[in-house]
């Protein structure tokens, strides 16, 4: 498609429940990135694909988190028994390659928890 | 990851002024990229730099890569209502941000 395409666009979760937050990329970028910004802040790297490879998860917060792109396109982000403190956007990016180009932000799932 | 800091956090102009924002780092920085977010909007790319003392202008803005590239700014001209926003930097191949400064302009 034309952008980075992410939904839902909000998702409201009770505490404990599970969710799973989708990121279509821009056809034919290598990679992928989320994030996860809270209000008033920065973006925080959360985790990093090349094609269908994990590269980097460093950022995950918690076992509770964790992202694929089975195929190298779609990729999904879950977090189990979701807790307050992961109310956030989550937003999702794509690139060409890596950190040579600019990445391309999609409009993010607002999570919130209750 | 490469440790970014920005200031300031918030900035309030008039229509028509100028506008700067400082990315500093302790660290040498293998790039840096600069990116603008709307309220309620996500990130934009602006500007990659990568060379040491790099300068790049998109006009009104212009971008500077400090010759130890431990440091940049970015500065607006004659700010506009359009310019609103707050205006990120980040680096490395995590792309971590800083805090960001958020720019407010009075009409």
């Amino acid at each position: 498609g034309a952008g980075v395409s992410q939904s839902p666009r909000y998702k409201v979760a009770k505490r404990g429940q599970d969710v799973a937050l989708r990121c279509d990329p821009i056809s034919g970028h290598v990679s992928l990135f989320w994030y996860q910004q809270a209000l008033g802040q920065g973006p925080e790297f959360l985790t990093y694909f090349q094609n269908e490879a994990q590269l980097d998860k460093s950022g995950l917060p918690s076992d509770r988190f964790f992202a694929e792109r089975p195929e190298g396109s779609v990729s999904t982000l879950k977090i189990q028994r979701t807790q307050q403190e992961d109310s956030a956007v989550y937003l999702c990016a794509s690139s060409q390659r890596w950190s040579h180009y600019g990445y391309t932000f999609g409009s993010g799932t607002r999570l919130t928890v209750v | 990851g490469q440790q970014v800091m920005q200031i300031p956090q918030y900035q309030h102009v008039q229509e028509g002024e100028d506008f700067t924002t400082y990315c500093n780092s302790s660290t040498t920085l293998s790039n840096i990229q600069w990116y603008k977010q709307r309220p309620g909007g996500h990130p934009v790319f602006l500007i990659q730099l990568v060379k040491s003392g790099e300068v790049k202008k998109q006009k009104r803005l212009t971008f500077q890569f400090g010759e130890a590239k431990k440091n940049s700014s970015l500065h607006i001209t004659a700010t506009q209502t359009t310019d609103v926003g707050t205006y990120f930097c980040g680096s490395g191949s995590r792309l971590t941000f800083g805090e960001g400064t958020q720019l407010t302009v009075n009409p």
